[in-house]
């Protein structure tokens, strides 16, 4: 099944942890991307990737990290979490990186930052 | 930068009332436009696009067409169901690789 893989789903952790939420696809898409979601804003982007070892900041990328050393993996590292990071995030992956693409998001992790 | 102003909600409908959602960008160059869809506890899903001006993007009963000259991208259905309750969100992509929503509008239809 085609699916975007995201884990852990739920994860409550304490300031300064370090954790990473790993997101995978198998549908050999070139395009992938991370984003958080707040009541009241949305979704905004913190992270993409056009391709394998090509990424980008979003609109909100402080406090992120993320790497692409393969096409099917795109994890999102928050080196030194805080509150303020409390959030939904979602995955999302295109097959092409172009406009026209449309995302095929992951089921989401809902992270809690104390 | 690329913006999206969705309607806001929410929005409270009666089984078979007409729907629309209101939907403007603005962004530089030429965008494609996007409606996902979200039920409760679950990812988005693509509901339509279009790609360039007066393409006219449909599914499930929705549409909405791609209108240049007033940058909006209105979502409509003729006769929406209690199954249609869940929150619509319009985006836009650009060529470079980003991609920006609106804040999301929360549909209840009633029985």
């Amino acid at each position: 099944e085609a699916q975007v893989t995201q884990n852990p789903r739920y994860l409550i952790t304490v300031t300064g942890k370090k954790l990473t939420v790993t997101c995978s696809q198998n549908m050999n898409h070139e395009y992938m991307s991370w984003y958080r979601q707040d009541p009241g804003l949305g979704l905004r982007q913190i992270y993409y990737s056009m391709n394998v070892e090509v990424t980008d900041k979003g609109d909100v990328p402080e406090g992120y990290k993320v790497s692409r050393k393969e096409k099917r993996n795109f994890p999102l590292i928050l080196e030194s979490p805080s509150p303020n990071q409390t959030s939904l995030y979602f995955c999302a992956s295109s097959l092409t990186s172009g406009s026209a693409g449309e995302l095929f998001f992951g089921e989401g992790s809902r992270l809690t930052v104390l | 930068g690329d913006s999206v102003t969705q309607m806001e909600g929410p929005v409270t409908l009666s089984e078979e009332a007409f729907l629309t959602i209101n939907c403007t960008y603005t962004a530089t160059g030429y965008p494609s436009l996007f409606w996902y869809v979200q039920y409760p506890g679950e990812g988005l899903q693509l509901l339509l696009k279009a790609t360039k001006a007066d393409d006219k993007g449909s599914n499930k009963g929705f549409e909405a067409t791609y209108r240049k000259e007033t940058t909006s991208f209105h979502l409509e259905k003729g006769s929406v169901q209690v199954s249609d309750s869940a929150v619509y969100f319009c985006a836009l992509n650009t060529n470079a690789g980003k991609s920006t929503f609106g804040d999301g509008t929360t549909l209840t239809v009633k029985p």
